[in-house]
């Protein structure tokens, strides 16, 4: 089946650094990827939604300055944290739908990210 | 704006026994529904799906029911294993396919 695959898996990083965090359709090209964070013990929150070849879409209440997210190709968006801070820490989640499709949205196996 | 909830956020069920797992959802204009399964430390896992032209669909072990009437969604799970404990989500979405996630259920299965 489809696979999506995400790197890192983990980071631990320093207070202010960024990091930037990939996702990649292995076997199929997306056109939409969707980014999501989740807290402990809590619900997957969409972050924003990543196009191809343009601007990333953000739900209201994310800072699109503080998370920057690049969708360069059709099998490839990366999510950078700026400046991070402790209260960045969360599982960062992407996923990606078919390039043809609204069908199965596939997701990545998350991205811890620890701010110190 | 609008949301999907769940009734329980954790379900204890014995092995074997047959696991039901409720979701209602607010948003009328939605018209597609899955339910994921979340083990610890990992992304979410596609259980099931279903349009909302339907009000029931069977996988392996797994059916979803849908009643648009009231706005719910639940996930059946029959003879329920040690495997299955995980957190279930529902989630629905609507024009803009954007998915929209509930809030989870934990499920523990008791050997």
């Amino acid at each position: 089946g489809a696979v999506v695959s995400q790197h890192p898996s983990w980071v631990i990083c320093k207070s202010g650094t960024s990091v930037k965090i990939e996702c990649r359709s292995l076997d199929f090209q997306a056109t939409t990827m969707f980014w999501y964070r989740q807290f402990p013990k809590q619900s997957l929150m969409l972050m924003a939604t990543s196009n191809e070849g343009s601007k990333a879409t953000y739900e209201q209440g994310v800072e699109k300055d503080k998370f920057l997210i690049n969708h360069a190709s059709l099998t490839l968006s990366t999510l950078t944290v700026t400046s991070a801070h402790p209260e960045d820490s969360s599982f960062y989640i992407c996923s990606a739908r078919a390039e043809n499709g609204r069908g199965e949205l596939f997701f990545g196996e998350g991205s811890r990210l620890t701010v110190l | 704006g609008e949301s999907v909830g769940l009734h329980l956020p954790t379900l204890s069920v014995q092995e074997g026994d047959n696991s039901i797992i409720n979701c209602a959802y607010s948003n009328s204009a939605s018209d597609y529904f899955i339910w994921y399964k979340q083990e610890s430390g990992k992304g979410p896992q596609f259980i099931i799906d279903i349009r909302s032209n339907m009000d029931k669909r069977q996988g392996q072990r797994v059916t979803v029911l849908l009643n648009k009437t009231v706005k719910h969604l639940s996930l059946q799970i029959a003879a329920t294993q040690p495997g299955d404990s995980a957190v279930y989500f529902c989630a629905e979405e609507a024009a803009g396919n954007k998915l929209t996630f509930g809030g989870g259920t934990r499920v523990l299965v008791k050997p």
